[in-house]
């Protein structure tokens, strides 16, 4: 069980356009998500809080006008990167939060690889 | 904010027992977390610490000192397959908040 999926696994574009990846908990409700960014070598980095049917709470330094969170229902957030630059490629992660508490699991997805050209 | 501290580097013989080291910094502690990455994978939950004490899960354990807001992994019977990059992170500064401390990359050699 608490499996997360995403998709795509990877993309590649070309800069200026905008790019849609999305994050489903397949067997679990999932109230909250997170995305993280992983640069090459680098840790994770959390971008944001996705709240189903509430807005997203960014971290500082993040610019919520470009990187769209969207939790319509309780088992998908989508995240948008918006007019993609070369820089905003990485490796783009999401997770959930595990149902049992005791063990503050966090679920990832396989994550998504963008390489803006 | 959060900060979480580990080398960014270990090396250790298959068979042996390894420890990685996670200092902490943070506003409001929820409990210490430990995951794995390999490369180009996602991460994949270790083990958890909520209390002070060790946690016993198969070849892995983990420990945590709130008062000296320190923690670690600690590896034993290494094999080949645990190279890989080993994340400590901590819930707090907002609930559910997960932040990742600086990573450590274990290379395992023969």
């Amino acid at each position: 069980g608490a499996v997360v999926s995403q998709h795509p696994s990877w993309v590649i574009c070309k800069s200026g356009t905008s790019v849609k990846i999305e994050c489903r908990s397949l067997d679990f409700q999932a109230t909250t998500m997170f995305w993280y960014r992983q640069f090459p070598k680098q840790s994770l980095m959390l971008m944001a809080t996705s709240n189903e049917g509430s807005k997203a709470t960014y971290e500082q330094g993040v610019e919520k006008d470009k990187f769209l969170i969207n939790h319509a229902s309780l088992t998908l957030s989508t995240l948008t990167v918006t007019s993609a630059h070369p820089e905003d490629s990485s490796f783009y992660i999401c997770s959930a939060p595990g149902t049992v508490a005791s063990t503050d699991t966090q679920y990832f997805g396989p994550g998504t690889r963008l390489t803006v050209l | 904010g959060q900060s979480l501290e580990q080398p960014s580097e270990v090396t250790a013989v298959e068979g042996a027992i390894v420890q990685i080291n996670c200092t902490y910094q943070t506003s409001g502690f929820y409990g210490l977390s430990w995951y794995q990455q390999h490369d180009g994978g996602a991460p994949t939950f270790l083990s958890y610490n909520g209390l002070d004490g060790l946690e016993e899960t198969g070849r892995f354990s983990s420990f945590l000192s709130r008062s000296d807001s320190y923690g670690y992994l600690l590896l034993q019977e290494l094999q080949m397959k645990d190279s890989a990059s080993y994340f400590c992170a901590v819930r707090g500064g907002g609930y559910q908040k997960v932040t990742f401390g600086t990573g450590t990359k274990l290379q395992v050699i023969p």
